[in-house]
């Protein structure tokens, strides 16, 4: 089955720095790569995605690249604000697999003002 | 659009005990899965359904959790005998049906603790 590292496990970033996150994933198979953003006894939210047939993704502040040679795939959060303190986790999936859910497990951002 | 409803929001049962969870999905959404989030880790989906028919269980201890979804829309989650390790925050998801969609969308979660 799938396999998702998420690394780091905590960061902590300056108010203004970019925050950087990467994965790797196992099966080479897989298509599709969701990000979600955890706070503090809420529910995962969705914040940004990409599909294997896409190199690059971006929406303002967030972005995700994919590089499925080498199976890995990373956020980039810029102009960090303290509201992207949170926990966030990467996950893949394959559609082969019923659209199954593979997350990593997860980094703890926290943004010093 | 209404998201995706989970109660309780909160149990606490002791070791031995049985409980049950539900989950409202998004009108409309085909798919529904139960995941166990423990805490400090990523969620692992327990288990999934396309309308009422098991999609995939296989990480389900079948020896003492069971769930249903019995006229396609809301399920049912339950745990009996409850252990210490059944301590998480279960969640539900649900997504639309089809060979392009991805997008999950998750519940408020159940915190259960076993004490």
């Amino acid at each position: 089955g799938e396999n998702v590292e998420q690394h780091p496990s905590t960061l902590s970033v300056q108010e203004g720095d970019s925050a950087v996150i990467k994965c790797t994933y196992s099966d080479s198979a897989s298509n599709y790569f969701p990000w979600y953003k955890q706070e503090l006894g809420k529910r995962p939210q969705l914040i940004i995605d990409i599909r294997s047939n896409v190199g690059e993704k971006k929406d303002q502040r967030i972005a995700v690249t994919l590089n499925k040679t080498a199976k890995h795939f990373s956020l980039h959060i810029t102009e960090t604000q303290p509201e992207d303190s949170a926990v966030y986790f990467c996950a893949a999936t394959l559609k082969a697999a019923g659209n199954k859910l593979t997350f990593g497990g997860g980094t703890r951002v926290l943004v010093k003002p | 659009e209404a998201g995706v409803a989970q109660s309780p929001r909160y149990k606490i049962i002791e070791k031995r005990q049985s409980v049950a969870f539900w989950c409202n999905p998004i009108s409309g959404h085909a798919t529904l899965y139960w995941y166990q989030q423990i805490l400090g880790q990523g969620p692992k989906l327990l288990i999934q359904f396309q309308n009422n028919g098991v999609v995939d269980d296989s990480q389900l201890p079948k020896d003492r959790f069971s769930a249903e979804r019995l006229k396609g829309v809301d399920s049912t989650l339950k745990i009996q005998p409850a252990k210490l390790e059944d301590s998480a925050v279960y969640l539900c998801a649900s997504s639309l049906a089809g060979a392009n969609s991805y997008e999950q969308y998750f519940g408020p979660g159940t915190r259960l603790t076993v004490t």
